[in-house]
């Protein structure tokens, strides 16, 4: 069964300090993944895709495929980084991307 | 570009009750996508239409059911309400042709059901 994994409710760090937000996903296809963040009072919007491979607000998250993970990290933490952060698989169906799983969610929070 | 907008914002109803809930995607994008959100499950997927088409459903009862009009609008509408789906009903929109999608979804800010 697919399925997608973020073992951490919460993950509290301190402003400059690295982060890392795990994410294990159980597929038997190719997966494709994403990461989407809400921000407070915000709505839920992409961060970043693997298949981009980019950097986004000093933002990355390698596809470990052996390890079936896709964990999102950043070197300096800031504190508008607060926010929840949600991991989540394609399923992709005849080419639909709409059907997404996602993770339960990661609150961060970034203190001063 | 007028972000994906969903009505209404909040609603309250009693058990047995109906409930529709209506989506307008942002310009452009044929496709649109249904998610419940609760504390418990999290965001789990309901439906996505494209093309007027349903074309995956979620494991969720008959009595969640959906629909799409030509100009890519969409409701969805819950039957014979119950206690437990009282939650945050998320739309998304994403731009698809019959055989390429970018992948990111654009949400709205979501209907909140409170079943009473």
């Amino acid at each position: 069964a697919q399925r997608v994994t973020q073992p951490e409710k919460l993950l509290s760090v301190f402003k400059g300090a690295p982060v890392e937000l795990k994410c294990n996903y159980s597929y038997s296809g190719s997966p494709e993944l994403f990461w989407y963040v809400q921000y407070s009072r915000q709505r839920l919007q992409l961060l970043l895709r693997h298949i981009s491979r980019e950097s986004i607000k000093g933002f990355t998250a390698d596809l470990n495929k052996g390890e079936t993970s896709f964990h999102l990290k950043k070197p300096f933490a800031q504190e508008e980084d607060s926010a929840m952060y949600y991991c989540a698989l394609s399923a992709n169906y005849g080419g639909s991307q709409g059907n997404l799983i996602f993770g339960k969610g990661t609150k961060l929070s970034v203190k001063p | 570009k007028a972000g994906v907008t969903q009505t209404p914002r909040y609603l309250i109803k009693t058990r047995g009750q109906q409930v529709t809930l209506s989506c307008s995607p942002i310009s452009g994008h044929r496709s649109v996508s249904w998610y419940q959100q609760t504390p418990g499950q999290g965001l789990q997927f309901l439906f996505e239409y494209f093309s007027e088409t349903q074309r995956n459903k979620g494991n969720f009862p008959g009595r969640f059911s959906g629909r799409q009009f030509s100009n890519s609008r969409s409701e969805m509408n819950v039957s014979t309400l119950e206690l437990g789906d009282s939650a945050l009903y998320l739309c998304a929109s994403s731009f698809r042709t019959s055989g390429y999608n970018t992948g990111e979804l654009f949400f709205g800010e979501g209907s909140r059901l409170t079943v009473l």
